[in-house]
């Protein structure tokens, strides 16, 4: 596709569900990236994938999260036993490669109520 | 490590005044420094970046921006502000060989008729 693709774009759950939430990025992309954003909060790193090397997980705020990209391409972002406190917006960015001078561009993201 | 630290969490400038948007980062090695603008409800999008090139950078919608070593800061500039640029910014660090971008917390500019 021509951009970063998320969905679902809104997801509401209740307290202690599982949800999934997926990304699509950019063919020809290499680096994956999922970050969360809080309200009145910045940006704040979960996640990182690079072609077929192991993934920076150093982000992950806990074990109830996870993530897999399959086949180098689509990934996809697992929370477990949702609580209240993951309500935020998750998003997923792309870049061609890790080398931190190339631009990331970003999906629109996906928003997490958990009520 | 890698830092960014943006000053001033909401910014309200007239419409046709100057926009001046603060960014400080902490960097151990040469950096790479993004400016995104986020407006409501969107991802983010590329304002400019500094890859070590001309220290002036210019990016769309008239901002621009300056990388000055010695203060380590990468401010962000317009000279005349316009009711579409109310959104939000981030500031961003990375660097070569490494794995992640580092984003400030952001700055809310308002536009004021």
């Amino acid at each position: 596709g021509a951009g970063v693709s998320q969905s679902p774009s809104n997801k509401v759950t209740e307290k202690g569900k599982d949800v999934e939430l997926r990304c699509d990025p950019i063919s020809g992309h290499t680096a994956l990236y999922w970050y969360r954003q809080s309200l009145g909060q910045g940006l704040e790193f979960l996640i990182y994938f690079q072609g077929n090397s192991a993934p920076d997980k150093s982000g992950l705020p806990s074990d109830r999260f996870s993530a897999e990209r399959t086949g180098g391409s689509v990934s996809t972002l697992t929370i477990q036993r949702t609580q209240q406190e993951d309500s935020a917006v998750y998003l997923c960015a792309s870049s061609l490669g890790g080398w931190g001078n190339t631009e990331a561009f970003f999906g629109q993201g996906t928003r997490l109520t958990v009520v | 490590a890698q830092s960014v630290t943006q000053l001033g969490s909401h910014v309200s400038v007239s419409e046709g005044a100057l926009v001046l948007l603060r960014c400080n980062y902490s960097s151990s090695v040469p950096p790479y420094l993004f400016w995104y603008v986020q407006y409501p409800n969107q991802g983010l999008q590329l304002l400019l970046k500094y890859t070590s090139a001309a220290t002036l950078v210019k990016g769309i919608n008239g901002f621009e921006a300056e990388f000055k070593k010695s203060e380590t800061s990468f401010h962000l500039t317009k000279p005349s502000a316009h009711m579409s640029d109310a959104a939000e910014y981030f500031c961003a660090v990375s660097v070569r060989n490494f794995n992640k971008f580092y984003f400030g917390s952001g700055t809310k500019l308002n536009v004021k008729p």
